[in-house]
């Protein structure tokens, strides 16, 4: 089976930085992905690593090692809008179905 | 371009019934995969079509089947609903075949709410 962790809640003030990390334990390995989910809509891809190292995109990055089975998605100059569920997913090999984790809700506040 | 579209937006349904959700993915996306999520949870994998063949099931129950077209758009059906199949229900198209990762663009989902 699949076990992907990730914490539940974080609050994190207007500009700050926010780290929510992932940690993941699956049969096989294909590649980590973040994806963004705001309340009642649909998860929006944000970021995908399948080598170890870290990937940026403006003001989001994400961080994989694979050795550790860990993963984390760096969020830069906090915004209103980055207010969301943050869900980290693995895609196991040779298997193309995503695992997700529950998410990890941030609150923004000014 | 448009997105991936899914109908209906919402639903209500009562238990023992059936539903149908439908959804059309990315022009040129042969892979559909539809997943459930109910509040507070992540998304659980029910289906994976490519190619209108079934390449992946989740671990749900008979009561849930879906089909391909060969225009690549798809339907989900479950049967007999229970009060547990109320959550919100996304479809995901991918340009990448089963066996490779790729980046997975959702619809914005049918809520089913089952009374």
């Amino acid at each position: 089976g699949q076990n992907i962790d990730q914490p539940t809640e974080m609050t994190a003030t207007e500009g700050a930085i926010v780290q929510i990390n992932c940690t993941y334990q699956t049969s096989g390995f294909n590649g980590l992905f973040w994806y963004q989910q705001h309340a009642g809509e649909a998860p929006t891809f944000l970021s995908y690593n399948v080598l170890d190292g870290l990937e940026e995109k403006g003001r989001f990055s994400s961080f994989l090692s694979r050795s550790k089975g860990y993963s984390y998605l760096l969020l830069k100059e906090l915004q209103m809008k980055d207010s969301a569920s943050y869900l980290c997913a693995v895609s196991p090999s040779n298997d193309y179905k995503l695992s997700f984790g529950a998410g990890t809700t941030v609150t923004v506040r000014a | 371009d448009a997105g991936v579209t899914q109908s209906p937006t919402h639903l209500i349904k009562t238990r023992g019934q059936h539903v149908t959700l439908r959804c059309s993915p990315i022009s040129g996306h042969k892979s559909v995969s539809w997943y459930q999520q109910v509040l507070g949870q992540g998304p659980q994998f029910i289906f994976q079509y490519y190619e209108k063949e079934e390449r992946g099931r989740g671990n749900f129950p008979d009561r849930f089947s879906a089909r391909q077209f060969p225009n690549y758009s798809s339907e989900l059906n479950v049967n007999a609903l229970l009060l547990g199949d109320s959550a919100l229900y996304l479809c995901a198209s991918s340009l990448a075949p089963p066996g490779l990762a790729g980046e997975q663009y959702f619809g914005p989902g049918t809520r089913l709410t089952v009374t």
